[in-house]
């Protein structure tokens, strides 16, 4: 595709249950980031991968997130026992090296009742 | 660990009128800046970028934004908006050394009336 593509665009979830959420990003990027945009927020970083590493997942809140990158392409976002605060917006930027454009998925609505 | 702060959450302004989005940022470090724009209904955009050189940088649909160390702002402006420029904007930073993730302001939306 021509862009980053997020799946669910929206998913509902009860509290407790598992979900993941997929993010494909553009063909050829090596830098991919997922984002946590809350209402009236910016976005919060949550991490950072390079190639199939997580370079960076300071911004994971706790251990119940968790994001895989097997392939150095498409990446998955895991949340465990679900919260009704982890309900936001997630967002997967791709870029092709760092400092270069991040270019942003729209996201996936997550609500947790 | 750096900040950034948009002075107004909210910017409402007649059509063909100037104005400016106001963004301050905190950092111990060298940054690099950043306008996003959200449109309705669509993913963040870049809008524009400081890296080095020029401390004034514009966007191809005529906004503009001066990096001012002294001051650590980076304010966006636009000396006439159009309706078409209704839409969330995000001031970012992240630093030389980082691995690229961006740290967002609060977004302010801009609001132009007819």
């Amino acid at each position: 595709g021509a862009g980053v593509s997020q799946t669910p665009s929206n998913k509902v979830t009860e509290k407790g249950k598992y979900v993941e959420l997929r993010c494909d990003p553009i063909s050829g990027h090596t830098a991919l980031y997922w984002y946590r945009q809350s209402l009236g927020q910016g976005p919060e970083f949550l991490i950072y991968f390079q190639g199939t590493g997580a370079a960076d997942d300071s911004g994971l809140p706790n251990d119940r997130f968790f994001a895989v990158r097997p392939e150095g392409s498409v990446s998955t976002l895991k949340i465990q026992r679900t919260e009704r605060g982890d309900s936001a917006v997630y967002l997967c930027a791709s870029s092709p090296g760092m400092l270069t454009e991040a270019f942003f998925g729209q996201g996936t609505r997550l609500t947790v009742v | 660990a750096q900040s950034v702060t948009q002075l107004d959450s909210q910017v409402p302004v007649f059509e063909e009128a100037p104005v400016e989005l106001r963004c301050n940022y905190s950092s111990s470090v060298s940054v690099y800046l950043f306008w996003y724009v959200q449109y309705p209904n669509q993913g963040l955009q870049l809008l524009l970028k400081y890296l080095s050189g020029s401390t004034l940088v514009e966007s191809i649909n005529g906004f503009e934004a001066e990096f001012n160390k002294s001051q650590t702002s980076f304010h966006l402006r636009k000396p006439s908006v159009h309706i078409s420029d209704t839409a969330e904007y995000f001031c970012a930073v992240t630093i030389s050394s980082n691995t690229g993730k961006l740290i967002f302001g609060q977004g302010t939306t801009l609001q132009v009336k007819p």
